[in-house]
Order: structure tokens, then sequence, then C-alpha cells
């Protein structure tokens, strides 16, 4: 079965800086990559999706990730850090029936 | 385009009562899931229907939960009797169809507590 980990459950940035958030997937690679994003209250929001193919995805907020089979990692990224992405990232991936397997997130702060 | 729809949005209970919570997916979704999350984790997949028929429900307790999604549409997901233990928010999503790739497009939550 898929598993996903999230190194580091709880991240803080100052603005501007880089924002790193781990994710690593289970040894059998997946054909699809999710990153989602909940802020405050409210549902999971998608950020980016890796399907097979490009490595580097970007998505929305200036986000984007690298997909690396020999380190079955999904690392997402964004240069310069705002404010307004204080909220809990999530890494996903499909399992066999297609439903989601989630990584157990990382709260990222950004400090002003 | 409307999204997801979900309600109540925060609902306390006593332990050993009952509760229900229903969704609304985006018009033409097939795929309706619901998860539970509790705090600190990330969701948990708990029951997956494609239009009215059931996919996964194998991490369902199903002692004490139970969904429908009778005719394709909306759906309900009903706890008797609650423990303490689920007190979590319970997320409904929805997608397209089966294919893969496919986007999930998640409600508000209902935050649940079980006192």
């Amino acid at each position: 079965a898929q598993s996903v980990t999230q190194l580091g459950s709880h991240v803080s940035v100052s603005e501007g800086a880089l924002v790193l958030l781990r994710c690593n997937y289970s040894s059998s690679v997946p054909p699809y990559l999710f990153w989602y994003v909940q802020y405050p209250n409210q549902g999971l929001q998608l950020l980016l999706k890796y399907t097979t193919g490009a490595t580097l995805v970007k998505g929305i907020n200036g986000f984007e990730a690298e997909f690396k089979k020999s380190e079955t990692s999904f690392h997402l990224t964004k240069p310069s850090a705002h404010m307004s992405d204080a909220a809990e990232y999530f890494c996903a991936a499909p399992g066999s029936a297609r439903q989601l397997t989630f990584g157990s997130g990382t709260q990222l702060t950004v400090l002003p | 385009e409307a999204g997801v729809a979900q309600s109540p949005r925060y609902k306390i209970i006593e332990k050993r009562q009952s509760v229900a919570f229903w969704c609304n997916p985006i018009s033409g979704h097939a795929t309706l899931y619901w998860y539970q999350q509790i705090l600190g984790q990330g969701p948990k997949l708990l029951i997956q229907f494609q239009n009215n028929g059931v996919v996964d429900d194998s991490q369902l307790p199903k002692d004490r939960f139970s969904a429908e999604r009778l005719k394709g549409v909306d759906s309900t997901l009903k706890i008797q009797p609650a423990k303490l233990e689920d007190s979590a928010v319970y997320l409904c999503a929805s997608s397209l169809g089966l294919a893969g790739g496919g986007e999930q497009f998640f409600g508000p939550g209902t935050r649940l507590t079980v006192l």
C-alpha cells in the first residue's frame, strides 16, 4: 500500500525566506502526487499535481515541487515566503482505487 | 461553479448520541469521498462512492458509522453511537470520476466535538 511521509510537523520561516516542505512516498512509484493546502477552518485546496513526465511542477501562489524518483521525494518549495502562506500543507498519493493517502501534514508559520 | 457543500459546519454532542452530516458534491461529479481528519493528522478516507455504489469502505468503522448516497448525488454520513475518539473534522470531497489523475475538490468540513 502507498504511504506518504512528511518530515517536520512544524516549519517556521521568515517572510521573504525560502520555503521547503518535505514529502517522501513509499517505494512503489505513484502515477500522481499532490500537494494540498488547508487554511484555518477551511477544506483542502489543490496546490499542484505531478503526473508522469515533467519532474518540476509549478502550482498556484508561486509554489513548485520536484519529483525525484531516486530519492522517492516530492518536496514543495517557494522562493520567497509571504505572510499569507501560513497554513497547513499536505502531500498525498493515490492508492489502488484512486483514493488519496495523505501525509500527516506540515504547519507552516511565516514570521514577520 | 458552486463548490462542495457540507452541513452543519460545527456540531457538539454527548457521547453515545447520534449525529449526521450532509454533503452535496459539485454538479456532475460521479465520485464522492468522506474523510476523517483528527487534529494534527492528515485526512483518512472513510468511504468512497462511485455514483450510488461503494468503491471502498475498508476504513469505515461499520459498527457505528454508516453512509449512503442513494440517488448518486448528495450523501449522508452518520455516527451512532458517537464516542469521544470520533471528535474530528469530517471532510467531503468529490471528483469527476475514478481516473487516477482526477483532482478532488473538498468542502469546508464539519467539525464534530464529542463530550
